[in-house]
């Protein structure tokens, strides 16, 4: 199975600030990288996929990267509502993985 | 708008068959190039996939619950069901069915798929206890 590992395992950030988060798999995965936002007792919702390819709907302040075996979420500006726990999971082979998660909290 | 919704029994005696279904709803589970997926979430942890079942009807699941899992269609109803045997307190999670798209990138020579999870049901929780 090809691990995922996202870091850091929780955030915390203000209002505003620009976070980072990466991902990084056991093996190389060319940019079969999808991300995912779960906010508290809510299903999982797609936000990027293959990598950098924002979902329609999401905001433009979410941006992802990476080819290979490292990936990078980045959310510019920090808002309210995206304080949330979010999955990288790959899709370049089965099984489906997913990272552990990340957890973002206010500050 | 599609939308999916799962239901079954919330909870199950050890050694039982969980069995739950995921109804489709603002769309067809026969619709060419989808895939339909389940995957589980114990209390306080990360997300599992379970399997995905094609449209086709061909299934994937994961290895590690391969001996136990069946996942089928129910083109008549537009739903999709779950089936997990042998259940163990291992097994107490909140399952989500989730719909699998696809994008393709056409380079000369090859055409690249690549998978996504874009629609989710809202997840129910099943607990293994006697």
């Amino acid at each position: 199975d090809i691990q995922m590992t996202q870091s850091p395992p929780s955030l915390s950030a203000f209002v505003g600030d620009r976070v980072t988060i990466t991902c990084r798999a056991s093996q190389s995965i060319s940019t079969y990288l999808n991300w995912y936002q779960q906010t508290a007792g809510k299903a999982p919702k797609l936000l990027i996929y293959a990598a950098s390819s924002l979902r329609s709907g999401v905001p433009s302040r979410f941006s992802g990267s990476g080819s290979g075996t490292d990936f990078t979420l980045t959310i510019s500006s920090l808002q309210p509502e995206d304080f949330a726990t979010y999955y990288c999971q790959q899709s370049y082979r089965t099984p489906v993985t997913f990272g552990q998660g990340t957890k973002l909290e206010i500050k | 708008q599609l939308q999916l919704q799962e239901s079954g029994s919330g909870l199950v005696k050890p050694s039982q068959t969980l069995s739950l279904t995921c109804a489709v709803s603002g769309g067809s589970v026969s619709s060419g190039g989808y895939s339909w997926s389940w995957i589980r979430q114990p209390p306080g942890k990360g997300l599992e996939w379970i399997g995905y079942i094609y449209h086709s009807g061909s299934t994937y699941y994961n290895p590690s619950l391969k001996s136990r899992v069946t996942i089928s269609i129910d083109r008549s109803e537009n739903q999709f069901s779950l089936k997990l045997s042998s259940v163990t307190a291992a097994d107490t999670a909140v399952y989500y069915c989730a719909r699998v798209a696809y994008s393709i990138v056409v380079v000369p020579g090859e055409d690249y798929y690549y998978y996504y999870m874009d629609v989710w049901g809202k997840g129910t929780t099943v607990t293994v206890s006697s």
